[in-house]
Order: C-alpha cells, then sequence, then structure tokens
C-alpha cells in the first residue's frame, strides 16, 4: 500500500517569496499533520487538519497556513520566505492519532 | 503543556551491546506514547507504541514500556546491530498533536 508522498522532495526558494508544498496521506487516513524539522528547534508541530478542519495549531506565525481537501491530502503554505524558514518538512497521517502517524520523507526547503 | 526529555547523545555502542535510551514525559490525562526511528535523508518510521499506563511495545528487539508512576517510557535493546544506527525520538501524543523529544543519536561500530 502506498505510503505516505510529499512533493516536492526539495525546494529552493528567494526570501520574500512564498511557497506551497504537498502531501498525500496513506488511502483512508483522514488525519494529516505538518512539523518543521531543524538541527535548533528539533521537530515542531505545526497543525493537525482532519476531514477539512484544523483541529490543532502550533506556535508558528500566521505565514504559515495550511488546508485539507476532500480527499484528504493537505497542503501547507509559507509566505514572506525568512532564511529561518529553511527545514525539512514533514507530513504525517493517521486513522487513529492515538495509534501513531506514518510519516512522508519530507520536503527539503532551502530559503536564500 | 506537554513535553518529553531525553538524553541527546549520541551514543555510540559496539555490536551486540544493550541499549537503553531513556526518556520522560509531562503530560495532562492519558497521553498514548511513541518511539519514532529516523534514518539518515528519510522521514520518521513508528518503531513501536503503548497507549496506557504498564503497556509494553515491541518491534524488531527493541521494547519499551508505559510507566505511568514515572512518567517514563524508556527504550531498549538487548544486542543492537550497525544497521540499528539511527536518531530515536520519543514522543507523545494528545489533543491532535504530537510532542517529541530532541532525538538521541545511536551510532552501532561492528
Amino acid at each position: 500500500k502506498a505510503g505516505v508522498t510529499q512533493t516536492p522532495r526539495y525546494l529552493i526558494k528567494t526570501r520574500g517569496q512564498q511557497v506551497t508544498l504537498s502531501c498525500s496521506p496513506i488511502s483512508g487516513h483522514r488525519s494529516v499533520s505538518w512539523y518543521q524539522q531543524t538541527p535548533g528547534q528539533g521537530l515542531q508541530f505545526l497543525f493537525e487538519y482532519f476531514s477539512e478542519t484544523q483541529r490543532n495549531k502550533g506556535n508558528f506565525p500566521g505565514r504559515f497556513s495550511g488546508r485539507q481537501f476532500s480527499n484528504s491530502r493537505s497542503e501547507m503554505n509559507v509566505s514572506t520566505l525568512e532564511l529561518g524558514d529553511s527545514a525539512l518538512y514533514l507530513c504525517a497521517s493517521a486513522l487513529d492519532p492515538n495509534y501513531g502517524y506514518t510519516f512522508g520523507s519530507g520536503t527539503r526547503l532551502t530559503v536564500v | 503543556g506537554n513535553s518529553v526529555t531525553q538524553m541527546e547523545g549520541p551514543v555510540t555502542l559496539s555490536e551486540e551491546a544493550f541499549l537503553t535510551i531513556n526518556c520522560t514525559y509531562t503530560a495532562t490525562g492519558y497521553p498514548s506514547l511513541f518511539w519514532y526511528v529516523q534514518y539518515p535523508g528519510e522521514g520518521l518510521q513508528l518503531l513501536l507504541k503503548a497507549t496506557k499506563a504498564d503497556d509494553k511495545g515491541s518491534n524488531k528487539g527493541f521494547e519499551a514500556t508505559y510507566r505511568k508512576e514515572t512518567t517514563s517510557f524508556h527504550l531498549e535493546k538487548g544486542s543492537v546491530q550497525v544497521s540499528d544506527s539511527a536518531v530515536y525520538f520519543c514522543a507523545l501524543e494528545g489533543y491532535q498533536k504530537v510532542t517529541f523529544g530532541i532525538g538521541t543519536k545511536l551510532q552501532v561500530i561492528p
């Protein structure tokens, strides 16, 4: 069965630009979460969606936003990119979050 | 809020040595607890889980027991292999949000 697919795998953007990352969850999984991973801060929770509704949000500025579509696919958007947004962005999906998430391979974003 | 504390490492062991990575947590309610593993250049993989007190999660020779009285979920393996070299994350799930520890890098040398 297909895993969690994130596209693109790598991205290079310039400061001030905006970026959209995509995530296709495992078929049947309606919960989708996003995390930012950096060497300094580790894994930080961005937001979680279930059936197109955001149920929880982490402590990130409003430049970070997301959405989930009716087929459970999710996108996250970062506007006005800053150098500090350079990170690995991980998407994860779950049938029931109490039993753990399946993670994608991530999108490596570099802001120059 | 919820938090997870784990030893930072790196931990270097010889092949066939015994592994323990300590993890303690602070949480409201009764969270599920997890260990995830990340190999270089990859995302996280769920290694094992425990959903209630005294549950023991196990997978691939790794084990961890949910200890509510000591708020701990220590990871153990009796005999590590070179292929176990990776970063290990302790985590808890509460209110649709996973809180991760800082990660412990394990290096196993032949």
